[in-house]
C-alpha cells in the first residue's frame, strides 16, 4: 500500500533562509507524489506534483522538489523563505482511488 | 473563476444530531472525493465518486456516514447521530478524470460536535 511519512511536524526558519521539508514515500508501484500547502481556514492548494517525468519538479511560489528513488524521498525546498510561506505543508501519494497524505509539517518563518 | 465550494463553512452540532455537508464541484468534473481532516492531522480519504457512481467508500468510518451524488455534480456527505469524534474539517475535491492526481480542493467544512 502507498504511504508517505513527513519528518518533522514543525520547522522554523528565518526569512531569507533555505526551506527544507522532508517526505519519504512507500509504494509498490511507481508513485505519483505531491506537495500541498494549507493556509489557516483554507483548503489545500497544489504546490507541485511528480508524475514520472522529470525528477526535479518546479512548482509555484519558488518551491521545488526532487524525486529520489534510491532514497524513496521527495523533499520540498525553497532557496529563500518569505514570511508568506508560513503555513502547513502536506506531502501526498496517490493510492488506488484516493490521495494518501502525510501528517503535515508546520512551517514558521521568523523575521 | 469558480472553484470547488462547500457549505456550510462551519457547523456546530449537538451530539446525536444529523448533519448534511454539501459540495459543489467544478463544473464538468467527473470525479469527486471526500476527506476528513482531524485537528493537526493530514486529510484521510472517505469516499470517491465517478459521476453519480460511488466507486469507493472504504474510508467511511462507520455506517453513520453516508455520501451521495445523485446527478453526478453536487454531492452531500451526511453524518447521522453525530459523535464528538466526528469533529473535524471535511474536505471535498473534484477532478477532471477518474484519477486522484487531478484533484482540486474546496475550503472545507469545519464540523464541531458538542
Amino acid at each position: 500500500a502507498q504511504s508517505v511519512t513527513q519528518l518533522g511536524s514543525h520547522v522554523s526558519v528565518s526569512e531569507g533562509a533555505l526551506v527544507l521539508l522532508r517526505c519519504n514515500y512507500s509504494s509498490s508501484v511507481p508513485p505519483y507524489l505531491f506537495w500541498y500547502v494549507q493556509y489557516p481556514n483554507q483548503g489545500l492548494q497544489l504546490l507541485l506534483k511528480y508524475t514520472s517525468a522529470a525528477t526535479l519538479v518546479k512548482g509555484i511560489n519558488g518551491f521545488e522538489a526532487e524525486f529520489k528513488k534510491s532514497e524513496t524521498s521527495f523533499h520540498l525546498t525553497k532557496p529563500s523563505a518569505h514570511m508568506s510561506d508560513a503555513a502547513e505543508y502536506f506531502c501526498a501519494v496517490t493510492g488506488n482511488n484516493d490521495m494518501r497524505f502525510g501528517a503535515g509539517t508546520r512551517l514558521t518563518v521568523k523575521p | 473563476g469558480a472553484g470547488v465550494s462547500q457549505s456550510p463553512r462551519y457547523k456546530v452540532a449537538k451530539r446525536g444530531q444529523d448533519v448534511a455537508l454539501r459540495c459543489d464541484p467544478i463544473s464538468g468534473h467527473v470525479s469527486l472525493f471526500w476527506y476528513q481532516q482531524a485537528l493537526g492531522q493530514g486529510p484521510e480519504f472517505l469516499t470517491y465518486f465517478q459521476n453519480e457512481a460511488q466507486l469507493d467508500k472504504s474510508g467511511l468510518p462507520s455506517d453513520r456516514f453516508f455520501a451521495e451524488r445523485p446527478e453526478g455534480s453536487v454531492s452531500t456527505l451526511k453524518i447521522q447521530r453525530t459523535q464528538q469524534e466526528d469533529s473535524a474539517v471535511y474536505l471535498c475535491a473534484s477532478g477532471t478524470s477518474g484519477r486522484p492526481d487531478t484533484q482540486y480542493f474546496g475550503p472545507g467544512t469545519r464540523l464541531t460536535v458538542l
